[in-house]
């Protein structure tokens, strides 16, 4: 247990509605991951960030903005959600030293209707 | 960046030997080949990475080729619990490729 939690864990909404997940670790690392996990798709990285206020994109970040004010919270949102975000969000760091190993959140499973 | 490939499914005997494959042709000379494995719908967890030299660790080896196109997962003596979904990813730079995973069944 990496100190991970995603907050909430479950949600429901409409297409159109915004929507945020929340990451927050208790252990101030400094990489912090977005993921989306899809049958036939597997994981794909959806924004990550290397520090407060240093965010990069990953492979499918579009209709994905995040934000991280504190380096504890890593925010994802989703301006306008559709139903093709529909998806297991899940969110990893890497602890110092570590490399590129990550360590996972519980995830976050989005239905949007 | 590094596309991973592997089998959909397979089967392993309690007790013995699990060899999971992963083909990773286009890997580039610096980056890494991960394994993961996900245990029902909770979050993948770490278990072994390497570049270019086998490794070991208490959860498994990784076996890469010296062309370092492919890799094996061995999981040395296969019990119940390690029945999972196994990934193979490849990456540096906190941008992993993730394959879509071997469904690993252990049986007894």
């Amino acid at each position: 247990d990496a100190g991970i939690t995603q907050s909430p864990r479950h949600k429901v909404t409409e297409t159109g509605t915004p929507v945020t997940l929340r990451c927050h670790q208790t252990e101030n690392h400094r990489y912090m991951y977005w993921y989306r996990q899809d049958p036939g798709h597997g994981l794909r990285l959806i924004h990550y960030s290397y520090g407060v206020k240093d965010t990069d994109k990953g492979e499918v970040s579009d209709g994905y903005s995040v934000s991280r004010s504190k380096t504890e919270d890593f925010l994802l949102t989703l301006e306008s959600a559709t139903s093709s975000q529909t998806s297991v969000y899940f969110c990893a760091i890497t602890p110092s030293g570590r490399g590129d190993e990550q360590f996972f959140g519980p995830g976050t499973r989005l239905t949007v209707l | 960046d590094a596309k991973t490939t592997q089998p959909p499914s397979m089967d392993c005997a309690e007790g013995r030997a699990a060899n999971l494959p992963c083909n990773h042709s286009t890997i580039s000379g610096n980056e890494y080949v991960y394994w993961y494995r996900q245990i029902h719908s909770q979050g993948p967890q770490y278990i072994i990475h390497g570049l270019k030299n086998n490794e070991t660790n208490e959860m498994a080896s990784l076996i890469i080729t010296e062309d370092r196109k492919s890799s094996t997962l061995i999981l040395p003596h296969a019990t119940l619990r390690d029945t999972a979904v196994y990934y193979c990813a490849a990456g540096n730079n906190r941008k992993l490729i993730w394959g879509l995973g071997t469904s690993l069944a252990v049986n007894p």
